[in-house]
């Protein structure tokens, strides 16, 4: 069974500090991973696709496979970061069943 | 380009009844998937359309089905309504299996 695991509930940092927000899998496959964030008000948004190996906003996330992680990094947190974020797994080919994790509030103080 | 839109925004139902959620597509995109997520929680995955095909379900009873329409706008239908069953909804559409882009959702209590 395919599983996607957030550790912290809440993150809460300060204006200029890193940010890593943890997520961590469980699929026996190669997996198709994504973080999606969702602003105050806003609708859920694709933030970044690991396969892109792109940096949106920031915001990059390296995929371990021996470690089965996928952590997403900003090295200098913005209080515009401020949302809440979730760690979201896809099984490549197949059936298509994606997982999601619970999400992590990220607060950023001034 | 017009976004993903839902309908109704949010709706109460006694336990029992059925309901059906609407969803319309993206422009250009020809998958549309449904989830739950109940509060404090993670979207949970129901189902997926690709062209008006099942093309995937997630851990829900048969009382939740759906349907997709030749012009990609969808229903989600859920008999038998139960108390557990009150979450938002979310409806999202793709052009591929994988960048999805999410509606506002609807927002379904049970009493």
């Amino acid at each position: 069974a395919q599983r996607v695991t957030q550790p912290e509930k809440l993150l809460s940092v300060f204006k200029g500090a890193p940010v890593e927000l943890k997520c961590n899998y469980s699929y026996s496959g190669s997996p198709e991973l994504f973080w999606y964030v969702q602003y105050s008000r806003q609708r859920l948004q694709l933030l970044l696709r690991h396969i892109s190996r792109e940096s949106i906003k920031g915001f990059t996330a390296d995929l371990n496979k021996g470690e089965t992680s996928f952590h997403l990094k900003k090295p200098f947190a913005q209080e515009e970061d401020s949302a809440m974020y979730y760690c979201a797994l896809a099984g490549s080919g197949g059936s298509y069943i994606p997982t999601f994790g619970r999400g992590t509030s990220l607060i950023v103080h001034p | 380009e017009t976004g993903v839109t839902q309908s109704p925004t949010h709706l109460i139902k006694t336990r029992g009844q059925q309901v059906t959620l609407r969803c319309s597509s993206q422009s250009g995109h020809n998958t549309v998937s449904w989830y739950q997520q109940a509060l404090g929680q993670g979207p949970q995955f129901i189902f997926q359309y690709y062209r008006e095909e099942e093309n995937g379900r997630g851990n829900f009873p048969p009382r939740f089905s759906g349907l997709q329409f030749p012009n990609y706008s969808s229903e989600l239908n859920v008999n038998a309504l139960e108390l557990d069953d009150s979450a938002l909804y979310l409806c999202a559409s793709s052009r591929d299996l994988y960048e999805q882009y999410f509606g506002p959702g609807t927002r379904l209590t049970v009493t």
